[in-house]
């Protein structure tokens, strides 16, 4: 059935640390895969997301990567600031309910100063 | 700037009531959804509507309505409340598949 795991569910790490969360998906046709950002009390916001026609992609301190093979696609935010505390979502398009987004349960992010 | 706007932002209801929750945007997006999210569960669905006259269920849709009255509002509707329906609501517009989705501010719901 329709699925993404996503790990760790918590994650501290010192400011200027790197911090890595990894989604894995189960539909082979997923093409795209946003991570949206949640502080808060506030709106999950997109902050980044990844097509499959392409491995990598970077926007200053945050990267995504995608494995299709492995069906895993990651992010990466280097030099991490508290401001990047919060909870993070990956989410991949599927083919049932009209290639809706499938979200990932959420990975709490602490920075700690 | 475009927006997406859920009312109210909090609400406390008592079980086996009816309560309406809504959702407007000045996106111009056709597609929009309602989201529920519960600690640990991250976003799950429960209906989405691509036009007008176009209603979906999602994965969670039981207990639950939605009605689109215009392209830029979508409302869900709860029959009669129940305790494990007090949740946070989202509702998110996409101006089609293959990108990303525009959340509301929100509705935290609790329902006693």
């Amino acid at each position: 059935g329709e699925n993404v795991e996503q790990h760790p569910s918590t994650l501290s790490v010192q400011e200027g640390d790197s911090a890595v969360i990894k989604c894995t998906y189960s539909d082979s046709a997923s093409n795209y895969f946003p991570w949206y950002k949640q502080e808060l009390g506030k709106r999950p916001q997109l902050i980044i997301d990844i097509r499959s026609n392409v491995g990598e992609k970077k926007d200053q301190r945050i990267a995504v990567t995608l494995n299709k093979t492995a069906k895993h696609f990651s992010l990466h935010i280097t030099e991490t600031q508290p401001e990047d505390s919060a909870v993070y979502f990956c989410a991949a398009r599927y083919r049932e309910y009209g290639n809706k987004l499938v979200f990932g349960a959420g990975t709490i992010l602490r920075v700690k100063s | 700037d475009a927006d997406v706007t859920q009312t109210p932002r909090n609400r406390i209801t008592k079980t086996g009531k009816r309560i309406m929750l809504e959702c407007s945007q000045t996106k111009g997006h056709d597609r929009m959804y309602w989201y529920r999210q519960d600690p640990g569960l991250g976003l799950r669905l429960i209906y989405y509507s691509f036009d007008v006259k176009d209603i979906n269920k999602g994965e969670i849709s039981d207990g639950y309505s939605v009605s689109r009255q215009a392209q830029a509002k979508f409302s869900l509707s709860l029959e009669s409340a129940i305790p494990n329906q007090t949740a946070l609501y989202f509702c998110a517009t996409s101006v089609g598949q293959g990108y990303g989705y525009t959340f509301g501010s929100g509705t935290r719901l609790t329902v006693v």
